[in-house]
């Protein structure tokens, strides 16, 4: 199966400046990259998410960049605010079972007012 | 519903235990799946149906995992003969219909967290 990893597993930034979170992923056949907000006590929400046949996705202060040659995906958030403060998680699809997703360890974002 | 709803927020229980956790999609979704989550972890595969049947259960860890969902809507994890490792965050999601057939969001309930002592 798929082997999704992310860092930094925490990330604390000043608010207005700018967070980024990376992940790798081990199947070269992989093509659906969806990322998850979770924030506590709730379950994760989609945010954002990028399929393989672009490199780069953005919505509002979130984006998303894809390198397929390097397996490597990443999650771009501008302008942050502490209401962005929570638990990011990336996640691949798998490449035969669209119905499973492999998600990363998670990167617990603080956001200082 | 509005949103998917799981039920009980907190279960504590002690070794051996059989658990219940119960899942109620949004309303019409006909694909619901479970994962697991661990603490510091991301949610982990469990199983996926589509409609009343298990389409791909690849993700149970053991036999003394198991899930129904007879009517095609709510839907029932059951854990017999609980371990301490057993315990984490059980999360049910649903969809209008499997991302195999188009669907790419997954909706959250705010999981079951299992604590066995």
């Amino acid at each position: 199966g798929e082997n999704v990893e992310q860092h930094p597993s925490t990330l604390s930034v000043q608010e207005g400046d700018s967070a980024v979170i990376k992940c790798t992923y081990s199947d070269s056949a992989s093509n659906y990259f969806p990322w998850y907000k979770q924030e506590l006590g709730k379950g994760p929400q989609l945010i954002i998410d990028i399929r393989s046949n672009v490199g780069e996705k953005k919505d509002q202060r979130i984006a998303v960049t894809l390198n397929k040659t390097a397996k490597h995906f990443s999650l771009h958030i501008t302008e942050t605010q502490p209401e962005d403060s929570a638990v990011y998680f990336c996640a691949a699809r798998d490449v035969y079972n669209f119905n499973k997703f492999y998600f990363g360890s998670g990167t617990k974002l603080n956001v200082k007012p | 519903g509005a949103g998917v709803s799981q039920t009980p927020s907190n279960k504590v229980t002690e070794k051996g235990k059989y658990v219940e956790l119960r899942c109620d999609p949004i309303s019409g979704h006909t694909a619901l799946y479970w994962y697991r989550q661990s603490l510091g972890q991301g949610p982990e595969f469990l199983i996926y149906f589509q409609g009343t049947g298990a389409a791909d259960d690849s993700g149970l860890p053991n036999d003394r995992f198991f899930a129904v969902r007879p009517e095609g809507s709510v839907s029932t994890l059951k854990i017999q003969r609980t371990e301490r490792g057993d315990s984490a965050v059980y999360l049910c999601a649903s969809s209008p219909v499997g991302m195999d057939a188009g669907a790419n969001v997954l909706t959250f309930g705010a999981g079951s967290r299992l604590t066995v002592l």
